[in-house]
């Protein structure tokens, strides 16, 4: 089983919908991420929170907004979305910062995410 | 600024032997990490090995080693006796020491055939 835990594993929504992905793990780590990943393309970084703050924007959309309850949970939610959203969406944690292999991100299984 | 290349889109191997999947960096960082992952149709993108900039000695687990050539700027994924549930997208990337983004490069897709 994956330590990083992601719900919904599909969604499918409509432009002028409001929904939230949601992601959790218990690993102690102290940096979360959201990535974003179209067919057959690596994934693209949208947000990172380090101890619960916001740290990365990599300039997306508003109708994109993230959130860290606490550093257990990351979620994601959605609002008025496009059909060129339509992805999956991937939730990663770290440790913290760095390039040792200490600090090796464990991705959950990801969300699917139609937007029609 | 860092870049990741992975020149084989595709790879076809016979089970049970061998293959190597290339990977090659760009960085002025001195110090990095070398990571690669697997993403199986299911979409779970699943760590294998990781190779530092410093380590002399090239990574190792279990049937994944890491082909680490500092000069030539490479970290080639070595994958012995393949099986079947090999079958996925593999995807070399790198961290710098105080970025908290991977670079991920473009991924190459093996195909293990019976």
């Amino acid at each position: 089983d994956t330590e990083v835990t992601q719900t919904p594993k599909h969604l499918v929504m409509g432009m002028t919908n409001k929904k939230s992905l949601k992601c959790e793990q218990h690993m102690g780590h102290r940096a979360m991420y959201w990535y974003k990943q179209k067919a057959k393309k690596p994934p693209e970084l949208m947000f990172v929170y380090s101890y619960e703050k916001l740290s990365i924007n990599e300039s997306v959309p508003s109708r994109f907004s993230p959130e860290c309850p606490n550093s257990s949970l990351l979620n994601l939610h959605l609002h008025a979305l496009q059909p060129e959203d339509s992805a999956l969406y991937l939730c990663a944690s770290s440790q913290d910062r760095g390039s040792s292999g200490a600090n090796v991100l464990t991705f959950g299984a990801g969300s699917r995410l139609t937007v029609l | 600024a860092q870049k990741i290349t992975q020149t084989q889109p595709g790879m076809f191997v016979q089970e049970k032997e061998a293959v190597t999947l290339d990977c090659t960096y760009d960085t002025s960082d001195q110090s990095y990490g070398l990571f690669w992952y697997k993403q199986p149709s299911s979409g779970e993108m699943i760590f294998l090995i990781y190779q530092g900039s410093y380590d002399e000695q090239n990574a190792t687990e279990g049937r994944y080693s890491l082909n680490f050539q500092k000069a030539r700027k490479s970290a080639n994924l070595v994958i012995s006796a393949s099986q079947l549930g090999d079958s996925a997208m593999y995807f070399c990337a790198m961290r710098s020491p105080y970025g908290q983004n991977f670079v991920f490069g473009p991924g190459t897709r093996l195909s293990v055939l019976p």
